[in-house]
């Protein structure tokens, strides 16, 4: 059974800071892994999606690197900004490609 | 590209009543998630739809069932709704994209409370 599991589960830091937040699954049978970003009470935001077969993905201030053999996935966010608080998810697909098994989430506050 | 819509946003409702969610997914996306969320365990799929078919479903009981209409739109129900129902359900579509890969988009969510 797939499990993922989020390190820290919050996180406080002052605006400009970079910062590395973490996810490990278990089974690294996976076909990709993707990063997504939640506000408090709303809906999901795809950030990245790594493909098995990439080692890193980026967007903007955002980088997500994939390591399959030892199960763990880094989402590097750079310079920090109070409008990056939020929770952030990271998830892999269990099966099948549409269904995903989520961690728990990492918890981020940017402070001024 | 209008992106997943879900209708209602919120909804009140009272144990023993049943409850009917909608989800309009991304125009050419053809597959449909359906996920829980709640507190204590944070997200979990529910089932998916493809082409009016049920492909996956999670461990939920039988009160929880969908169905999915032929332009991909999908609904949920929950029939004899319990205090444990309440939660945010969010629907997810996804398609075939770049390198193929199934990049899942999500809704706003509804947030279901049981009274």
């Amino acid at each position: 059974k797939q499990e993922v599991t989020q390190i820290p589960a919050a996180l406080s830091v002052p605006e400009g800071e970079n910062l590395v937040l973490n996810c490990s699954f278990t089974d690294s049978a996976i076909y990709n892994l993707q990063w997504f970003r939640q506000d408090p009470g709303k809906g999901l935001t795809s950030l990245l999606l790594i493909q098995s077969s990439q080692r890193e993905q980026t967007s903007g201030r955002l980088n997500a690197s994939l390591d399959k053999s030892s199960g763990r996935s880094t989402l590097y966010i750079a310079a920090s900004q109070p409008g990056d608080s939020a929770t952030y998810l990271c998830a892999v697909p269990t099966g099948t490609a549409s269904k995903l098994t989520f961690g728990t989430g990492t918890r981020l506050q940017v402070t001024l | 590209k209008a992106g997943v819509t879900q209708t209602p946003r919120y909804l009140i409702k009272t144990r023993g009543q049943q409850v009917t969610l909608s989800c309009s997914p991304i125009s050419g996306h053809r597959s449909v998630s359906w996920y829980q969320q709640t507190p204590g365990q944070g997200l979990q799929f529910l089932f998916e739809y493809f082409s009016e078919t049920q492909r996956n479903k999670g461990n939920f009981p039988g009160r929880f069932s969908g169905r999915q209409f032929s332009n991909s739109r999908s609904e949920m129900n929950v029939s004899t709704l319990e205090l444990g129902d309440s939660a945010l359900y969010l629907c997810a579509s996804s398609g075939l994209g770049g390198r193929g890969s199934y990049e899942q988009y999500f809704g706003p969510g509804t947030r279901l409370t049981v009274t």
